[in-house]
């Protein structure tokens, strides 16, 4: 079982609409979770953080965590073209050691 | 206002050839990150320094050093290329491991092609 997983996707939302992105994990002990958004042939820029339980709220962005279900999900609000890339799930493993990515999961907003 | 800067960023290099890959940062972090991303594959971190003089293992270490030279700079060697190693390199920083609301940083990546 992979540490970090994503479904590669590409998911396909319509503009306007919410794009909902999940992650699941598999170190019960993890602390804290980031997602990065990347374009085409650019480097990751974060959106988000969250280390507790519940939502955490940033614009259209919401970050949801579940920790009993080892879950994590990205919600997109009002979706727009330009948020068209790939989004990178990141987990910091219990022992605060080391940064784990998922593989991405492929976003396609269409007008 | 620089943050991670990595060098070079596209570079060729036939099988069994070495290289370092550069990257230095000016945001006074602690720790430092080598990454490369292959298609569909996302993120694998290669090696990681926590703080200067320290350096560890990550995912994918094999055929591969690092040195973290001081605070600023940590670099990536390559010391014989192969095909496999064709990749796109990321170097990030943050201001230490672990800490929940420390993301990392990124640089702009290098592209390497192994021939």
């Amino acid at each position: 079982q992979k540490e970090v997983e994503q479904n590669s996707g590409p998911l396909s939302v319509p503009e306007g609409a919410i794009a909902s992105l999940n992650c699941t994990y598999s170190d019960r002990g993890s602390q804290s979770f980031f997602w990065y958004r990347q374009y085409s042939g650019k480097s990751p820029e974060l959106i988000m953080f969250i280390y507790s339980n519940g939502d955490k709220e940033d614009g259209r962005f919401t970050a949801q965590l579940n920790k009993a279900s080892q879950y994590v999900s990205l919600l997109i609000r009002d979706s727009q073209p330009s948020d068209s890339a790939t989004y990178l799930c990141a987990v910091c493993l219990s022992s605060a050691s080391k940064i784990i990515f998922g593989s991405g999961t492929r976003l396609s907003i269409r007008p | 206002n620089a943050g991670v800067t990595q060098t070079p960023k596209f570079q060729v290099l036939k099988t069994g050839q070495s290289m370092t890959l550069q990257c230095a940062q000016d945001m006074n972090h602690n720790s430092m990150y080598w990454y490369r991303q292959d298609p569909g594959m996302g993120l694998r971190l290669i090696y990681y320094s926590a703080s200067e003089g320290t350096t560890d293992k990550g995912e994918v270490p094999n055929g591969y050093n690092v040195s973290r030279l001081n605070k600023r700079e940590f670099s990536l060697r390559l010391e014989s290329a192969a095909p496999s190693q064709t990749s796109v390199y990321f170097c990030a920083s943050s201001e230490r491991v672990g800490a929940p609301n420390q993301p990392q940083h990124f640089g702009d990546g290098t592209r390497l092609s192994i021939l």
